[in-house]
């Protein structure tokens, strides 16, 4: 069975101060590893895809790198404005699975001024 | 601009009444999707279509139906509203990206949808 699993839970972090997330995965045939934001009241907003091992990809503050194993974004000089819950998702290929993603429970980023 | 919307943005209603939640999307994606959010348990998937008069269950599709008519819209209806079934509920629609890669799901804003 598919899985993806995030840690920490929640991470609370000064203005300035960087940290990572993580994101590890269990599947098969990987299709790509795909990096959400979603604030309070709204739907996830899509930050980044990465579909290959050593591939990274940067906006602003934030970058993700992927291993064959588990998948990084990586916070640098955080803002309160980042405060947000970060959601990870796996895509496979193939089969009756194609298409679907397998979303992990999310990292509540908190960001005090 | 190229959007996906969701109405209503919440509901309440009762246990064992029929509730439509609406999904329209003007992005011309061949991909739509509903998931439901519940803490503990992140985003599920509870139904998927890749086309229109195709739909597929996900794995939280008991008690729930859609229907594509046509490629804008996946409604989603709660055959009969139960309390286990008061969540929030997401639409994403997405296109297969060229070259094989894997596309990308957009979601909509969510409709919280409680049932007493």
């Amino acid at each position: 069975e598919d899985q993806v699993t995030q840690s920490p839970e929640a991470l609370r972090l000064q203005e300035g101060e960087s940290s990572s997330l993580n994101c590890s995965y269990t599947v098969s045939g990987l299709r790509g590893l795909f990096w959400y934001r979603q604030d309070p009241g709204k739907g996830p907003e899509f930050l980044f895809t990465l579909y290959s091992a050593g591939e990274e990809k940067e906006k602003e503050r934030l970058k993700a790198t992927l291993t064959k194993k588990e998948s990084f974004l990586h916070i640098t000089a955080p803002k309160p404005e980042d405060s947000a819950t970060y959601l990870c998702a796996s895509r496979v290929y193939g089969g009756t699975s194609y298409g679907k993603l397998t979303f992990g429970q999310g990292t509540i980023l908190t960001v005090h001024p | 601009d190229a959007e996906i919307t969701q109405s209503p943005r919440h509901k309440i209603t009762e246990t064992g009444r029929q509730v439509t939640l609406a999904c329209h999307q003007t992005w011309n994606h061949n991909n739509m999707f509903w998931y439901r959010q519940d803490l503990g348990h992140g985003l599920r998937l509870i139904h998927y279509s890749y086309g229109v008069q195709d739909t597929n269950k996900g794995e939280v599709s008991d008690g729930y139906s859609v229907s594509r008519s046509n490629t804008e819209d996946l409604p989603l209806t709660l055959e009969s509203a139960a309390s286990s079934q008061t969540s929030v509920y997401f639409c994403a629609s997405s296109e297969l990206a060229s070259g094989g890669n894997t596309d990308t799901q957009y979601f909509g804003p969510g409709t919280r949808l409680t049932v007493l």
